[in-house]
């Protein structure tokens, strides 16, 4: 089992560009939730995603931030038009059910220049 | 908004010394979580705590919950250089929805 997988691990973006980062759970896990990890703080929430379905955005800025979870393939976290602010450590986990334990990704390291 | 706060945020300790990081949150819950985090690394499950009373022990690292004080007690044994990392508590209000995470304490474990 490859564990939960998140690429790129470091992504470099000028300000008012594009950053896609990607998560595939551990197999046979459903539900999804990506979390940003400020310099020097604890992970905040940002939404909690099961196959084709957010289940909870309350974590995630109204504007330029997205997530699916297609039924086939990976869930993407979408931050348009990055700001300098945008760069954190952003990490994925995945559980097989609600109520369960996560199993985290080793995140993506996003840098606004 | 529940509210988790872990201290000392900072711990420096010598080899051989014992030493507690403390987990306060804001709301009833049975079910916290301990992981451990290395420099640029992800984030390592060390601890699952599901109910009153619970105490996990692993190695030098032993947690213990207390749901009715809404605390959680991380307790060091004879540490070792191998232990420094930053350490999060993190609470989950039984939503199924997401996990609150402490500030973290960075623990740096001297010779």
């Amino acid at each position: 089992n490859a564990g939960v997988m998140q690429n790129p691990r470091h992504l470099v973006r000028r300000r008012g560009q594009e950053a896609r980062l990607r998560c595939s759970p551990m197999k046979g896990h459903s539900h999804v939730y990506w979390y940003r990890q400020l310099p020097e703080e604890g992970l905040k929430f940002m939404v909690y995603l099961q196959k084709e379905n957010i289940i909870d955005e309350s974590g995630m800025p109204k504007e330029r931030f997205s997530a699916e979870f297609p039924k086939e393939g990976p869930s993407i976290l979408r931050i348009q038009q990055v700001v300098r602010g945008d760069s954190a450590a952003y990490f994925c986990a995945s559980s097989p059910l609600v109520n369960y334990g996560y199993t985290f990704g080793s995140g993506t390291r996003l840098t606004v220049v | 908004e529940l509210k988790v706060e872990q201290n000392p945020l900072f711990l420096s300790m010598q080899e051989g010394k014992n030493y507690t990081i403390y987990c306060n949150y804001s709301t009833t819950s049975d079910r916290l979580y301990w992981y451990r985090q290395d420099p640029g690394k992800s984030l390592e499950s060390l601890f699952v705590l599901l109910s009153n009373g619970a105490v996990k022990q692993e190695g030098r690292l032993m947690a213990s919950l207390d749901t009715k004080a809404r605390l959680s007690t991380l307790h060091i044994t004879a540490a070792v250089h191998d232990l420094s990392a930053t350490y999060f508590c993190a609470v989950d209000p039984n939503t199924g929805n997401q996990f609150y995470f402490g500030t973290g304490t960075s623990l740096t474990v001297i010779p």
